[in-house]
């Protein structure tokens, strides 16, 4: 059980488009997800935590415009990368937790590598 | 607060070994702890957690030590294996909303 997907798991885009990025609960209804960036050789940095129906909530330093985050369902939250820039090449990774989990757990998805050309 | 350089502490150890893999945490109030396996290209895979108001806790083949004085937490890893090669990474929790806050991680390699 607790199986978390992400789509798709690797994408390619030009400068100035936009991609988005899907994260779904397989088995669980998830009240809670969050959004983590990971580049190469370095640790999992939260973006923003989203809770479903309501507007996300984002790090500091995270641009809402750029990084839009839409949970509406127990089982889909997405990102969409506006605008993209070859700095945001990045692992991106989801997490959820369903409402009658430990406060703390988090059930990661697999990720997904945006290159941006 | 800490570097994020270009390189991961590193850990090499012969298969059959036992590891021990450590991690200074920030924020004394913190509830629990957590230690996660990543493993290249993939998302964080949960191993063993602790809560706070405990100094040790086993799983299978693996050992987690809280020492709140000095805001240390270590992994043991026994009998390492060549599936265990990955990077781990400790992350605390607390507060209202329970975010995850991840350490640098540390890449362990296991010599055949």
């Amino acid at each position: 059980g607790a199986v978390v997907s992400q789509h798709p798991s690797r994408v390619i885009c030009k400068s100035g488009t936009s991609v988005k990025i899907e994260c779904r609960s397989l088995d669980f209804q998830a009240t809670t997800m969050f959004w983590y960036r990971q580049f190469p050789k370095q640790s999992l940095m939260l973006m923003a935590t989203s809770n479903e129906g309501s507007k996300a909530t984002y790090e500091q330093g995270v641009e809402k415009d750029k990084f839009l985050i839409n949970h509406a369902s127990l089982t889909l939250s997405t990102l969409t990368v506006t605008s993209a820039h070859p700095e945001d090449s990045s692992f991106y990774i989801c997490s959820a937790r369903g409402l009658a989990d430990r406060p703390y757990e988090q059930y990661f998805g697999p990720g997904t590598r945006l290159t941006v050309t | 607060g800490e570097s994020v350089g270009l390189h991961l502490p590193t850990l090499s150890v012969q298969e059959g070994d036992n590891s021990i893999i450590n991690c200074a945490y920030s924020n004394s109030a913190s509830d629990y702890f957590i230690w996660y396996k990543q493993e290249s290209g993939k998302g964080p895979q949960f191993i063993i957690d602790i809560r706070s108001n405990m100094d040790k806790r086993q799983g299978q083949r693996v050992t987690v030590l809280l020492n709140k004085t000095v805001k240390h937490l270590s992994l043991q890893i026994a009998a390492t294996q060549p599936g265990d090669s990955a990077v781990y990474f400790c992350a605390e929790a607390g507060g209202s909303n329970y975010k995850l806050t991840f350490g640098k991680g540390t890449l362990l390699t296991v010599n055949p």
